[in-house]
């Protein structure tokens, strides 16, 4: 069975601290996509990023880090220096079996809750 | 460029009463989607269209609930005969037409938060 596994419920930090968000994934397939969305209290969740399974390469966009680590089935966010802006709740997600046409079907993990203080 | 727009943004229902929800996504894009998520949880699939044709439905969606795209523009999720345990906020997302098979990038509406007393 595919799962998403973010076992940080909520994580608290003050301002310009670096925070990393952890994502333990399952699935059988070979090929599948991983990402993170951001939910802002407003509620509509953000795209952050998308990684295939046959990318292994970090990716960094400002402020923001990835580590994919296929050995570990891992996807982990890092945010440097973080801001209260970052506030917001932060959802890790796998692709479903990867059958064309089946488009953004996705499992999510339950989420991890960054609050950051100023 | 409007984003995803999702109406009512809150219903207060009365368990056994009829609700019905709109979702406007993106113009131009072809696929949509509904999600549910409960308090603390994260999205879970519903269901899932290509212009007008219902491509997929979860388990999750019991003969309860019916969702539409007549014209493949703006949808409709109708849940009948509604539960307490229908209480969730119901999102929708929408993506453009794209090359690529699954795994595309979505953008979501800000949903509705549905509570049946």
């Amino acid at each position: 069975a595919q799962k998403v596994t973010q076992a940080q419920t909520e994580i608290s930090v003050v301002e310009k601290e670096d925070v990393t968000l952890d994502c333990v994934y399952e699935t059988r397939d070979t090929t599948y996509y991983l990402f993170w969305y951001k939910q802002p209290p407003s509620g509509e969740l953000v795209f952050l990023i998308r990684r295939n399974s046959f990318d292994e390469q970090n990716e960094i966009s400002g402020r923001y880090s990835w580590n994919f680590q296929k050995s570990t089935s891992s996807f982990n966010f890092t945010i440097t220096a973080s801001q209260v802006v970052d506030s917001a709740v932060y959802f890790c997600a796998l692709s479903e079996s990867m059958i064309y046409n089946q488009g953004g079907k996705l499992i999510f993990g339950q989420g991890t809750e960054l609050s950051v203080k100023p | 460029d409007t984003g995803v727009s999702q109406d009512p943004r809150h219903k207060i229902t009365k368990r056994g009463q009829n609700v019905t929800f709109r979702c406007d996504p993106i113009s131009e894009h072809n696929r949509l989607y509904w999600y549910r998520q409960t308090l603390g949880q994260g999205p879970e699939f519903l269901t899932y269209f290509q212009n007008e044709a219902q491509l997929e439905k979860s388990r999750l969606l019991s003969d309860r609930f019916s969702a539409e795209r007549p014209k493949g523009s703006f949808s409709t999720l109708e849940i009948q005969r509604t539960e307490q345990g229908d209480s969730a906020m119901y999102l929708c997302a929408s993506s453009p037409p794209t090359r690529e098979g699954p795994g595309e990038k979505l953008f979501f509406g800000s949903g509705t938060q549905l509570s049946v007393l």
